[in-house]
C-alpha cells in the first residue's frame, strides 16, 4: 500500500485532456513537499516529467502540467497522444519513517 | 552525455547474494546522490534507499534494512546495491537514479527529482 495514492488507471481519446490525481497527507504533500511526476513507457526506465510540482525539464511538451493544492497533486496532459500510453507516479518527500522518498502506486493511461 | 549504466540480468537461488553495479558517466560523481528504486513484476515504483556519493552515508527505506546494503566505489564513479539471503520476492527490476538538487536554499532539503535513471538491472531469485 502506496504513501501516496493514485487511480491505477485513466484513459482518454487522442486530443483529449486526461488528469490524474495524487492524494497524500499531512506527513508530504499536505506538510508543503513538492511533488514530482515520472513517465514510464512500456519496457523503459521511469523519466522525469515533472518537478517541483509544475516544472518541466527541458524536452518535456508543454502538453503536460503539474500542479498542487492541499494534500493533493494532479498531472494533466492536454490533447493526449497515442505515444502518451504508459504508467505515471508520483512521487514526494516523506517526514515520516516511509521516507524520505515516497512514490504513488502508479496510474496506467490508455489512450483510446 | 550523462548516463547509468548498470550491469547485466542475474539470475540466482533462494538463499544466495547478488551485487548490482551502476556506472556513471558525464558529470561528476561525487555531486549527486545514487538513489535505487526496486520495480517487481507488474507492479509500481519503489524507493530503496540512497548513498551520498560524497560521503559514503547510506539512508534505507523501511522493509530494506538489514539484507540490502548500498555502497560506493569513487575511483570509477560507481555504485553498488547488494542484496543477500535472497528471496523470490526479491524478483524485480532495479533501477538506479541519479538525485537533482532543484533548490535554492540549503534549508530545501526536499527539492530533489530524479533526472537521470540506469536501464535497470533484472534481478531473478528461483530454484
Amino acid at each position: 500500500q502506496s504513501v501516496l495514492t493514485q487511480p491505477p488507471s485513466v484513459s482518454g481519446a487522442p486530443g483529449q485532456r486526461v488528469t490524474i490525481s495524487c492524494t497524500g497527507s499531512s506527513s508530504n504533500i499536505g506538510a508543503d513537499y513538492d511533488v514530482q511526476w515520472y513517465q514510464q513507457l512500456p519496457g523503459t526506465a521511469p523519466k522525469v516529467l515533472i518537478y517541483g510540482n509544475n516544472n518541466r525539464p527541458s524536452g518535456v511538451p508543454d502538453r503536460f502540467s503539474g500542479s498542487k493544492s492541499g494534500t493533493s497533486a494532479s498531472l494533466a496532459i492536454s490533447g493526449v497522444q497515442a505515444e502518451d500510453e504508459g504508467d505515471y507516479y508520483c512521487q514526494s518527500y516523506d517526514k515520516s519513517l516511509s521516507g524520505p522518498w515516497v512514490f504513488g502506486g502508479g496510474t496506467k493511461l490508455t489512450v483510446l | 552525455q550523462v548516463q547509468l549504466v548498470q550491469s547485466g540480468s542475474e539470475l540466482r537461488k533462494p538463499g544466495a547474494s547478488v551485487k548490482v553495479s551502476c556506472e556513471a558517466s558525464g558529470y561528476t560523481f561525487t555531486s549527486y546522490s545514487i538513489n535505487w528504486v526496486r520495480q517487481a513484476p507488474g507492479q509500481g515504483l519503489e524507493w530503496m534507499g540512497w548513498i551520498n556519493t560524497n560521503t559514503g552515508n547510506p539512508t534505507y527505506a523501511q522493509g530494506f534494512t538489514g539484507r540490502f546494503v548500498l555502497s560506493l566505489d569513487t575511483s570509477v564513479s560507481t555504485a553498488y546495491l547488494q542484496i543477500s539471503s535472497l528471496k523470490p520476492e526479491d524478483t524485480a527490476v532495479y533501477y538506479c537514479a541519479r538525485s537533482h538538487f532543484y533548490g535554492s536554499r540549503s534549508d530545501h532539503y526536499y527539492k530533489y527529482d530524479m533526472d537521470v535513471w540506469g536501464k535497470g538491472t533484472t534481478v531473478t531469485v528461483s530454484s
